[in-house]
């Protein structure tokens, strides 16, 4: 069963370290999300990638975060330094396409807290 | 974007069909509905989708009202499990930049025995 998976599943950090979080897309999938959930602020579109090419990351501060996808296998998802205010759950999910036709498929998510 | 209106919260007994609405008076020619939906502590994960006909699967049926304006996703018969948030979203077809899905506040469903 073809699967999107995320590591790890849980982070805690201290604050001004660096995080980074890594996503498997399904094989074969060609777009990639990154999404981050809160209880405040609900789902949010943090960066988006087609063919492994950044189409939109304008939902994420440039100062701290970094998203990449170094091959069609691995999407990395990075915050250096990380904030309190960063304690999230984030999410990765991959697609054939992103037409509105097409679904997404996402992973469980990566649990992260900031002390 | 166009945006979509959903009931913050509904209830529904077990074993009942559940009917849950979305309004998307904005709605473009182009712009496919989708249904996702979201257990305690998974991701989302998505349920259904479809432009003007009514459509069917293994989870759900949507009906599309004639003029696109509305939707409803139907549970034929909740169980337990179907206790999650809903989001409906629309995703445009013709979007050359691609479409990420745009998820709204959806509607947390509470099934009861």
């Amino acid at each position: 069963d073809a699967r999107v998976t995320q590591t790890p599943r849980d982070k805690v950090t201290e604050m001004g370290q660096e995080v980074t979080m890594r996503c498997q897309p399904i094989l074969g999938h060609n777009t990639v999300f990154w999404y981050r959930q809160t209880m405040m602020q609900g789902l949010e579109l943090l960066a988006y990638f087609r063919n492994r090419a950044p189409l939109d990351d304008s939902g994420m501060p440039k100062d701290r975060f970094s998203a990449e996808m170094p091959d069609a296998t691995l999407a990395t998802l990075k915050i250096q330094p990380s904030e309190p205010r960063d304690s999230a759950v984030y999410f990765c999910a991959s697609g054939l396409g992103d037409r509105g036709n097409t679904e997404a498929f996402f992973g469980q998510g990566t649990r992260l807290t900031v002390v | 974007d166009a945006k979509t209106t959903q009931p913050n919260s509904m209830e529904s007994n077990e074993e009942e069909p559940v009917h849950l609405p979305c309004n998307h008076s904005t709605i473009s020619g182009t712009d496919y509905i989708h249904w996702y939906r979201q257990l305690p502590s998974q991701g989302p994960e998505y349920v259904i989708h479809g432009l003007t006909s009514n459509v069917n699967n293994r989870m759900a049926s949507l009906a599309i009202a004639e003029d696109r304006k509305s939707s409803t996703l139907i549970l034929h018969r909740a169980t337990l499990r179907d206790a999650a948030v809903y989001y409906c979203i629309l995703r445009d077809q013709l979007s050359n930049s691609g479409y990420a899905l745009n998820f709204g506040k959806g509607t947390s469903l509470l099934v009861t025995p």
